[in-house]
C-alpha cells in the first residue's frame, strides 16, 4: 500500500458527461501529480499541485481541470467526456524539501470508461 | 517540449537471465533519474534512483547506469524472475523549490519466460 488513495476505482460514464476523480495523498506530502495512462501507453503528465497551488501543467485538455484543497486532497474534473478520454488516471504524491530523494508514491488509479 | 524515454517496446527474457532496459532523456537539467515498475492493474512503484552526478548505482538485483554524454539511462535486472514481469518506466526528476517536476518516459514491457 503506497498510502495514496484514489476513488473511485472504476467509473463508467457516457459521452458528454462530467466526472470528478479524487486523490488523497500520503500524510505529509504536499505535492500531488495527476497522470493519464491510455491502454498500453506511458504515463502522460497532466498537472501538479503543491500545497494548494498549481505548479506545473502538462498535456492537460481545457475540458479537464484540477484543484488541491486545504486538507491537501486533490480532485481532477473531466468534462464533456469523449470516448478517447477512456484511460487510467493516476495520482501521485511526494514530499518536497527534504534531503532524501522526493520519491513519488502512486495510487492504484481510477479506470475511466466512456461509452 | 522536453521528454524522457521511448515508445513502449517489449523485452522477452528467459527466467534466470539478466535484463537490460534502456531509456533516453532530453532534459540535461534533471536532478535525478528514476525507474518505476508497474504491474498489471497497479500504480507505478519506485525501484531505484540515481542522482545526476553519478554514473552507476546498485540496488538489490538491480543496477542503474547513467551516461550523461549521450543522455542515456539503463536498468539492469540480474537473474530475472517471473515476478519481474511488468512495465518499467524511466522518469526524470527536476527539483524546484516551488514543486518538483517528474516526467515519465514511454515504458518497456518485460515478459519473463519460464
Amino acid at each position: 500500500d503506497s498510502g495514496v488513495t484514489q476513488t473511485p476505482k472504476h467509473l463508467i460514464t457516457a459521452t458528454g458527461q462530467r466526472v470528478t476523480l479524487r486523490c488523497s495523498p500520503r500524510s505529509g506530502d504536499l505535492s500531488v501529480y495527476w497522470y493519464q495512462q491510455s491502454l498500453d501507453q506511458g504515463l502522460q503528465f497532466l498537472i501538479q499541485y503543491y500545497n494548494g497551488e498549481e505548479r506545473a501543467k502538462g498535456n492537460i485538455l481545457e475540458r479537464f481541470s484540477a484543484q488541491q484543497f486545504p486538507d491537501l486532497h486533490s480532485e481532477l474534473n473531466l468534462s464533456s467526456l469523449e470516448l478517447g478520454d477512456s484511460a487510467l488516471y493516476f495520482c501521485a504524491s511526494s514530499v518536497v524539501g527534504q534531503k532524501r530523494i522526493p520519491e513519488a508514491f502512486f495510487g492504484q488509479g481510477t479506470r475511466l470508461t466512456v461509452v | 517540449g522536453e521528454s524522457v524515454g521511448l515508445h513502449l517496446p517489449t523485452l522477452s527474457v528467459q527466467e534466470g537471465d539478466n535484463s537490460i532496459i534502456n531509456c533516453a532523456y532530453s532534459n540535461s537539467a534533471s536532478d535525478y533519474f528514476i525507474w518505476y515498475k508497474q504491474e498489471s492493474g497497479k500504480g507505478p512503484q519506485f525501484i531505484i534512483d540515481i542522482r545526476s552526478n553519478m554514473d552507476k548505482r546498485q540496488g538489490q538485483r538491480v543496477t542503474v547506469l547513467l551516461n550523461k554524454t549521450v543522455k542515456h539511462l539503463s536498468l539492469q535486472i540480474a537473474a530475472t524472475q517471473p515476478g519481474d514481469s511488468a512495465v518499467y518506466f524511466c522518469a526524470d526528476l527536476y527539483l524546484k523549490a516551488a514543486g518538483n517536476k517528474l516526467t515519465f518516459g514511454g515504458g518497456t514491457r518485460v515478459l519473463v519466460k519460464p
